[in-house]
């Protein structure tokens, strides 16, 4: 079946710092979703991308379909930052397959 | 205020008993879904509803049986539960089932087989 690996599984950050999360796709997908689990086990919406790239704040995402991959770019990351992101690809209209999460923790 | 209300949020339940998992949105969606997700595993999808009709069903057994009494509401009730089914349960909705419709998570419900 679709597969999404997601990198890295975890990382740390120094506040005001930036890095990328990254997710490959076995197969051509049509859309991507970004998420954050915050420290409620709430899943928030980052980011829905059908192509290019979108910025919001220090978050910035692109999806490239025909090269299998979305990116997670943060910069300036904050302690507010910390939390565990997910990607989820969309093939069919409605179902996502998910990734497997990204630890992130940032210190001061 | 949450839009998507799942209830409870943490759940005990003995092995071999029976719960039911409520979910409600208020968002006028069309389509909603349950997903869930397993201790170090990524989130599964289980269900989607359309319309209050069965769309998908990617959930091997029939111990997981979603319910639809309204068009804003997707239960889903877990018959002779056993340990493997601890997990987190999220709910989801979206405007419809067509593409570039994003979907909305709630919070989830934590579930715990003892």
């Amino acid at each position: 079946g679709d597969q999404v690996e997601q990198s890295p599984s975890a990382l740390s950050l120094h506040e005001g710092t930036g890095s990328a999360l990254r997710c490959n796709f076995t197969t051509t997908m049509r859309a991507v979703q970004w998420f954050r689990k915050n420290s409620r086990g709430s899943l928030i919406n980052l980011f829905y991308l059908a192509s290019g790239t979108k910025e919001n704040g220090r978050l910035k995402s692109a999806f490239d379909s025909k090269e299998r991959y979305s990116t997670l770019h943060i910069r300036d990351a904050q302690l507010e930052d910390s939390g565990t992101y997910f990607c989820a690809a969309e093939n069919m209209g409605y179902k996502l397959t998910f990734g497997t999460g990204t630890s992130l923790l940032v210190d001061p | 205020d949450p839009k998507i209300i799942q209830k409870p949020k943490y759940l005990v339940a003995v092995t071999g008993s029976e719960k039911i998992l409520i979910c409600e949105q208020y968002l006028g969606h069309n389509a909603m879904y349950w997903y869930r997700q397993s201790a170090k595993k990524p989130l599964e999808f289980m269900f989607s509803y359309s319309y209050q009709k069965l769309m998908d069903n990617q959930t091997a057994s029939s111990r997981f049986q979603p319910q639809s009494s309204k068009k804003n509401h997707l239960d889903l009730q877990i018959t002779a539960l056993k340990p493997d089914d601890s997990a987190t349960y999220f709910c989801a909705s979206s405007r419809g089932t067509t593409n570039n419709q994003a979907p909305l998570f709630g919070e989830g419900t934590r579930l715990s087989v003892l």
